[in-house]
């Protein structure tokens, strides 16, 4: 089993709808949760950080964390074409960041 | 304020040879950290370092070595290299001292092809 499982994807979504990206984590132990945003030939960027459960807000992005079902998620609202990008899920306990394998996003016109 | 820089960009060796990788943190970050991205996998944790002391070790060979300095830049070495350690190599620092894995801001990376 996986440390941090992503569907790989692609995900299809039209523009101005909303985007679920999911990722399923197999550490009870695991402190803190992040969704990172890769473009093709870049290196990842930050875009939220989770740390208790329930739902954290940031513009379009919402982060939602389930620790009793080991499971994170991502919401992308109003979907732009430059949402398109490889979707990193990761998760941290003690002193390591563990990373998905990633979802990969297209936003159709 | 710079973000994390790492160089070289790009770097070509043949199997067999060393290679050396560099990386400075944001200012005011003491932890460093080190991942291997290879093409279609997320990036896979190869050392964390805070204030000079190796705090996180992934299942890499011991060919992988890293340290860090008191100005908390950081090296990774790699030693008899093999055509799977063709890699986007990432660093990251952090804000965040031990015990709490908190978040990662990467540099551009280091692409090392082997031949």
């Amino acid at each position: 089993q996986k440390e941090v499982e992503q569907n790989s994807g692609p995900l299809s979504v039209p523009e101005g709808a909303i985007a679920s990206l999911n990722c399923t984590y197999s550490d009870r132990g695991s402190q803190s949760f992040f969704w990172y945003r890769q473009y093709s030939g870049k290196s990842p960027e930050l875009i939220m950080s989770i740390y208790s459960n329930g739902d954290k807000e940031d513009g379009r992005f919402t982060a939602q964390l389930n620790k009793a079902s080991q499971y994170v998620s991502l919401l992308i609202r109003d979907s732009q074409p430059s949402d398109s990008a490889t979707y990193l899920c990761a998760v941290g306990s003690a002193s390591k960041i563990i990373f998905g394998s990633g979802t990969r996003l297209s936003i159709r016109p | 304020d710079a973000g994390v820089t790492q160089s070289p960009t790009h770097l070509i060796k043949t199997r067999g040879q060393q290679v050396t990788l560099r990386c400075s943190p944001i200012s005011g970050h003491k932890s460093v950290s080190w991942y291997q991205q290879v093409l279609g996998q997320g990036p896979q944790f190869i050392f964390q370092y805070y204030e000079k002391e190796e705090r996180g070790r992934g299942n890499f060979p011991d060919r992988f070595s890293a340290r860090q300095f008191p100005n908390y830049s950081s090296e990774l070495n790699v030693n008899a290299l093999l055509l799977g350690d063709s890699a986007l190599y990432l660093c990251a620092s952090s804000s965040q001292g031990v015990g709490v894995a908190g978040e990662l801001f990467f540099g551009e990376g280091s692409r090392l092809t082997v031949l």
